[in-house]
């Protein structure tokens, strides 16, 4: 089983709708948790971070953070076809450099 | 803003053949990973640098070596090169390891013939 998975889709959502990208990861030990875009061919780019149980908002972006449940979430209002990417979710270990990644959630906003 | 720098951003080389990768992480940051993607897979962590130290290595071959230099910048060193080292190759950086996202560089795309 892998550390962090994530379901692959895709995920086709309308324009203007909002958008739920889902991740779990199994290490208790992870302390930081990230959300990455990735356009094909390019690098990720950092969209959100989150380290505490809860909600963090960022503009049309919302993470949210389970501990106990071991679950992590990015909802996507009013998307966009720019939107379209992957979504990578990656998880860091306490005490630990690297990050984990899933194997990411192709979402495709359909205008 | 300045982002992370990586040259060259396309490589070609033959089996066998060496490679060297370059970083120069965003002004103020101190810390350095590698990541290496192949086709259809995501980011696999290779090693990280703070303060021009080795601190962390992941699944990186015994062929390949890093460094960071003095002015934080750093080399991936590829030796031996096979088929299956092909992949996009990239850097990394953020400010000390106590803050924790880490911005991403273009990268590198390495085609092994």
């Amino acid at each position: 089983q892998k550390e962090v998975e994530q379901n692959s889709g895709p995920l086709s959502v309308p324009e203007g709708a909002i958008a739920s990208l889902n991740c779990t990861y199994s290490d208790r030990g992870s302390q930081s948790f990230f959300w990455y875009r990735q356009y094909s061919g390019k690098s990720p780019e950092l969209i959100m971070s989150i380290y505490s149980n809860g909600d963090k908002e960022d503009g049309r972006f919302t993470a949210q953070l389970n501990k106990a449940s071991q679950y992590v979430s990015l909802l996507i209002r009013d998307s966009q076809p720019s939107d379209s990417a992957t979504y990578l979710c990656a998880v860091k270990r306490a005490g630990s450099y690297q990050l984990t990644f899933g194997k990411g959630t192709k979402l495709s906003v359909i205008p | 803003a300045a982002g992370v720098i990586q040259s060259p951003r396309h490589l070609i080389k033959e089996k066998r053949e060496t490679a060297t990768l370059k970083c120069y992480p965003i002004p103020r940051h101190d810390t350095v990973y590698w990541y290496q993607q192949g086709p259809g897979q995501d980011p696999q962590f290779l090693i990280s640098f703070y303060e021009k130290m080795q601190s962390d290595k992941g699944s990186i071959p015994d062929r390949f070596s890093a460094q960071q230099f003095s002015d934080y910048h750093s080399e991936l060193n590829m030796s031996s090169l096979e088929l299956g080292d092909s992949a996009l190759y990239f850097c990394a950086s953020s400010f000390g390891p106590f803050v924790y996202e880490q911005y991403f560089g273009p990268g590198t795309r390495l085609t092994v013939t």
